[in-house]
């Protein structure tokens, strides 16, 4: 099992630029999770998914979109990068969100995308 | 508002203990996560805690108490490799993670 994969690994964009970044899992997981990590500040939840074709704003989700055709893959787009997206994005999957049970949302990390806006 | 707190960096010497505080104000609960985090990497799960108690797992044990909003996570036997951020976490009752800023750990030989 290659756990949650995502790509790319770095990327650097200029002001204005789109660009995609996309995750998988393989675990037959139903809930995705797109974050960022900034310094000094904890991870912050920028969109979810809860089921194939459906997602979810979270936090701090002005300046993204998100789309889950596929339940193993979910996708973060930026239409229009700006410097304040430079940062780290880690997407995360968990069997579901919800305490059902010992483990079943815990929630389970890609290696990270490091994007920086120029 | 929500809110979790923890020490900005911690520095211990290896083969010793450590205990890293989280203090958390969050609408509802549903349960604390620590995770570990290595510079340049990905989160990974440590541990779980829904009742108040000490959960122990090897070198490492995360005790809560709900009543105090108030977790620590503790590392015995330190070893090199357990330099790493720690990251509090709390789900609360929209059944979404809050996190910390986390705690940089730092292993002295």
């Amino acid at each position: 099992n290659a756990g949650v994969t995502q790509t790319p690994k770095f990327r650097v964009l200029k002001t204005g630029q789109s660009m995609t970044l996309l995750c998988a899992q393989d675990m037959n997981h139903e809930y995705m999770y797109w974050y960022r990590q900034d310094p000094g500040m904890g991870l912050r939840l920028i969109h979810y998914s809860v089921g194939e074709g459906t997602t979810a704003k979270g936090e701090v989700p002005d300046g993204y979109n998100v789309s889950r055709l596929k339940k193993q893959n979910f996708l973060l787009g930026l239409e229009s990068a700006a410097p304040s997206q430079t940062s780290v994005y880690f997407c995360a999957s968990s069997y579901i969100g919800t305490s059902g049970g010992f483990g079943t949302d815990t929630q389970y990390f890609g290696p990270g995308t490091r994007l920086t806006v120029l | 508002g929500q809110n979790i707190d923890q020490p900005t960096e911690m520095t211990a010497t290896e083969g010793a203990i450590v205990q890293i505080n989280c203090t958390y104000q969050t609408s509802g609960f549903n349960g604390l996560f620590w995770y570990q985090q290595h510079a340049g990497e990905a989160p990974t799960f440590l541990s779980y805690n829904v009742l108040d108690g000490l959960e122990e797992k090897g070198r490492f044990s995360s005790f809560l108490s709900r009543s105090k909003g108030y977790s620590y996570l503790l590392l015995k036997e330190l070893q090199m490799k357990d330099s790493a951020s720690y990251l509090c976490a709390v789900m609360d009752s929209n059944y979404q993670l809050i996190w910390g800023a986390g705690t940089k750990l730092i292993i002295k030989p």
